[in-house]
Order: C-alpha cells, then sequence, then structure tokens
C-alpha cells in the first residue's frame, strides 16, 4: 500500500513559474525525501528532512514539513523546462527498513 | 549520478521463466533494498538487505528473493514470472541508520509478455 499523496497528480506551469507540490502521510516518521524521476528512470535524491526539522532549503528547492498535520511540501522556484518530470515524497514510516512512496507529482514546465 | 548501478537495463521474458536482475551499491553503503515500479504507480518496496541478511520484506510472494554479496552487491531473483511483474525494478543503497538517503539506480525495465 502506498502511504504518500502527492497533490496535485499533474502540475503544468511556465518556466520561469515557482511550483509547489504537497505530500500528505499517515504515520510517525524519522524523516521524509523528496526525489525526481524523469521518464521512467531512475530515482535521484533531491533533499531528506528529519522529523524534527521544520524548513530545508537546496539551491532553487525549499522543502518544509508539519508533522503535526502529517505533510509536507516542496517548492521549486524560477523552474527551468529541464525540471520537467515526476516528483515523489518518500517517508520512512517510523522505521529504516523501507521507504513508503506516493503517486508522484507529475511536473511539466513549458520553455 | 549515484554509484549504484543495476544490470541488464531492459529484459524481456516470457510467463513462467525466471529472471535474475543485478545491482552495485555505492561505495560505502552496506544496506540495498530492491522496490518495484509499476506504470503511472510511485516505487513498492520488496525487500532490504543488510550484512547479507534479509531485514525487511514488503508486501511480496515468496517467488521474489534476493541476496546481498559480501561486497554488498546484491541480485533479485523472480521465479515463475507472472504478466503483471512487468515494471520497473529499482535498487537503492544507503548507509545504514534512519536518517540516512537512499540513493537509486538507473533501473531494470523487465517486460514479459
Amino acid at each position: 500500500s502506498q502511504q504518500g499523496e502527492e497533490d496535485p497528480q499533474a502540475l503544468s506551469i511556465q518556466e520561469g513559474e515557482n511550483a509547489t507540490m504537497n505530500c500528505s502521510y499517515k504515520t510517525s516518521i524519522n524523516n521524509l525525501q523528496w526525489y525526481r524521476q524523469n521518464s521512467g528512470r531512475g530515482l535521484v535524491h533531491l533533499i531528506l528532512i528529519r522529523s524534527n526539522e521544520r524548513e530545508k532549503h537546496s539551491g532553487r528547492l525549499r522543502v518544509t514539513l508539519d508533522t503535526s498535520k502529517k505533510s509536507s511540501s516542496l517548492l521549486i522556484t524560477a523552474s527551468r523546462a529541464a525540471d520537467t518530470a515526476s516528483y515523489f515524497c518518500a517517508t520512512d514510516g517510523g522505521g529504516s527498513e523501507k521507504l513508503v512512496f506516493g503517486k508522484g507529482t507529475k511536473l511539466t514546465v513549458n520553455p | 549520478e549515484t554509484g549504484v548501478t543495476q544490470s541488464p537495463t531492459h529484459l524481456i521474458k516470457t510467463r513462467g521463466q525466471q529472471v535474475t536482475l543485478r545491482c552495485s551499491s555505492q561505495s560505502g553503503h552496506n544496506t540495498v533494498s530492491w522496490y518495484q515500479q509499476a506504470l503511472g504507480q510511485g516505487p513498492q518496496f520488496i525487500f532490504q538487505y543488510y550484512r547479507e541478511e534479509e531485514n525487511g520484506r514488503g508486501n511480496f510472494p515468496p517467488r521474489f528473493s534476493g541476496l546481498q554479496f559480501p561486497n554488498y552487491s546484491s541480485e533479485l531473483n523472480v521465479n515463475a514470472l507472472e504478466l503483471d511483474d512487468s515494471a520497473l525494478y529499482l535498487c537503492a543503497s544507503r548507509r545504514g541508520g534512519a536518517y540516512n538517503e537512499q540513493f537509486f539506480g538507473p533501473g531494470t525495465r523487465l517486460t514479459v509478455l
């Protein structure tokens, strides 16, 4: 079963705009990770945020985590056509054996 | 690019056959996990190996089995292939511990006819 739920399922924006994707999950976690996947290829790790952190930045990426609402958001600023991909959040479900993924948000950035 | 490699890239099998997929973990990583990703879905956890022992398994039948070798590389074996086994199979490696990122390989695309 998939714990994470990304929202929206699909997002289409123009180059230069910001893209925000949301993720909700069900159980307690140690950390939450965001990944990018291009056209059915492997997953690229973007950022990990620990359960005791509220916000984290990496380049044009900003991730927030609200453990009281069991939700996270990924913001991509000044988007580029190369950001076109599917984005997944993954939680560890409180243990360290596995990651639980949602179905992802498909982002299209139009040039 | 991560240091995780997988082989082969693509594979076509027929129902009932057996398949072995291979993964080399990133240097310094002692934990390897396997995931199955069906089209349009997120990856689903199959199992994890740590120091050559399976230490976590998802909701997959016993015909999905694996191995981890002393150099931490790993194999995923699937017996009696079914059409629904067609998917992208992803391997991920990490250092042990709850706060360490998992890094994924490029995947093996398996098609079962």
